[in-house]
């Protein structure tokens, strides 16, 4: 069993609309909580981190942490074109730490 | 600022060659990090370093591969002898205790694409 679940879509929605997405993981261990954009071709580029549970936003992107049910989510309000790329959770059991990657969810914004 | 640069880009070579990655990390990061992902599968961790000393070398899949760096700075990967399950993307990432709010962003290269035919 794979130690970070994560849907690898093709995620496809038009411009304007909310995009969800969502990790599991099984360690109860893991403290930090990251999202990565990844546009193809390129390296990984963190929008997002939390440190245990709860909500944090930064801008269009608000992500949710909830460590009792081992649940991690990234939304993205009013989502534009340029939004299309893979989305990746990553997991860290302490700062500095090694990452856990899930596999990623690729994601469309038709215009 | 330049970021984490990958050198080469792109790999292929035959079973049982060797090949070496190189990453410069950002300037003054004395983490670095080497991943790596295989076709169809998550982003992997091999190892970390701290300076030039291995803080955790768990990742590595076995002893063909040989990561070093000396002096702190840049970082190599060596492959010998290379097999086809070597093939995939070769990423590194480097962070910085910076005494922030957070410490240890990991800001990843672009990666290093090794087809081993």
């Amino acid at each position: 069993q794979k130690e970070v679940e994560q849907d690898p879509g093709p995620l496809s929605v038009p411009e304007g609309a909310i995009v969800s997405l969502n990790c599991t993981y099984s360690n109860s261990a893991f403290q930090y909580f990251m999202w990565y954009r990844q546009y193809s071709r390129k390296g990984p580029e963190l929008l997002m981190y939390t440190y245990s549970s709860g909500n944090k936003e930064d801008g269009r992107f608000t992500a949710q942490v909830d460590k009792s049910s081992k649940y991690i989510s990234l939304f993205i309000r009013d989502s534009q074109p340029s939004d299309s790329a893979t989305y990746l959770c990553a997991l860290s059991k302490a700062a500095g730490n090694k990452l856990t990657f899930g596999g990623g969810t690729r994601v469309l914004v038709k215009p | 600022e330049a970021g984490v640069t990958q050198f080469p880009s792109h790999s292929v070579i035959e079973k049982g060659q060797t090949v070496t990655l190189r990453c410069d990390p950002i300037s003054g990061h004395d983490n670095l990090y080497w991943y790596r992902r295989v076709m169809g599968k998550e982003i992997k961790f091999l190892l970390h370093f701290v300076k030039e000393s291995k803080q955790d070398e768990s990742g590595m899949p076995n002893n063909r591969f040989l990561a070093e760096r000396t002096g702190g700075t840049y970082s190599t990967l060596k492959v010998q002898p290379a097999e086809l399950e070597d093939s995939g993307v070769y990423f590194c990432a480097s962070s910085q205790v910076d005494g922030g709010l957070f410490i240890g962003t990991q800001y990843f290269g672009p990666g290093t694409r090794l087809l081993v035919l």
